[in-house]
């Protein structure tokens, strides 16, 4: 099995300010960790993602991800929140082998104030 | 290179009818999804074709729902009758292959049903 929680249902952050969006993943195996962004009456756009290599992952728009193997994580990061950026985050995975699709976590919603 | 097209965009039906919607993937595409995604939900994988062939629909409520990829090409998803609860967004997916390439995905804008 496979699957992704993401604990925070809402995460608020002043603009310019530093944001974190967190995700945790349980699968057997090595994963594949994805991260997507979805705007109002939009379909979900990809932002990064980790399959192998440097556990610092660098995307879309000034997002970046970093892989926790011990703790099973793979939090959203950017350096400085722009109003622009607010918008349902969706972390998802997949196991390395198969033909599984990817199983989305239950998505969080970033606000940013201006 | 064209999107993931669905249709309709939008579609509002009593329960007990039917409905269906249609995607066409990004050419070339060989795997195609569909996910439904209930409000304050993240998506939830429907069914996932390989070509023409179904390689998992084991979340699929197969009295009501429905889906065919004839030619390998486009789909059609069909729920008979509708439920209120089947008020969502429903998405399509697609990507080269399975497996380890199936990190390709792209979405489609998606069809909102809402059930009356």
């Amino acid at each position: 099995a496979q699957s992704v929680a993401q604990p925070e249902d809402q995460v608020n952050v002043a603009e310019g300010n530093p944001l974190t969006v967190k995700c945790t993943y349980s699968v057997s195996g090595n994963p594949y960790l994805f991260w997507y962004v979805q705007y109002p009456n939009r379909g979900l756009q990809f932002l990064l993602k980790y399959i192998t290599g440097d556990n610092l992952v660098k995307g879309s728009y000034g997002f970046e991800a970093e892989f926790n193997k011990s703790q099973t994580s793979f939090h959203l990061k950017k350096p400085s929140a722009l109003v622009s950026d607010s918008a349902l985050y969706f972390c998802a995975v997949i196991k390395e082998e198969g033909r599984r699709a990817l199983t989305f976590g239950s998505g969080t919603r970033l606000q940013v104030q201006p | 290179e064209a999107g993931v097209a669905q249709s309709p965009r939008y579609k509002i039906i009593e329960k007990r009818q039917s409905v269906a919607f249609w995607c066409n993937p990004i050419s070339g595409h060989a795997t195609l999804y569909w996910y439904q995604q209930i409000l304050g939900q993240g998506p939830k994988l429907l069914i996932q074709f390989q070509n023409n062939g179904v390689v998992d629909d084991s979340q699929l409520p197969k009295d009501r729902f429905s889906a065919e990829r004839l030619k390998g090409v486009d789909s059609t998803l069909k729920i008979q009758p509708a439920k209120l609860e089947d008020s969502a967004v429903y998405l399509c997916a697609s990507s080269i292959r399975t497996g380890v390439g199936s990190y390709g995905y792209t979405f489609g804008s998606g069809t909102r049903l809402t059930v009356v």
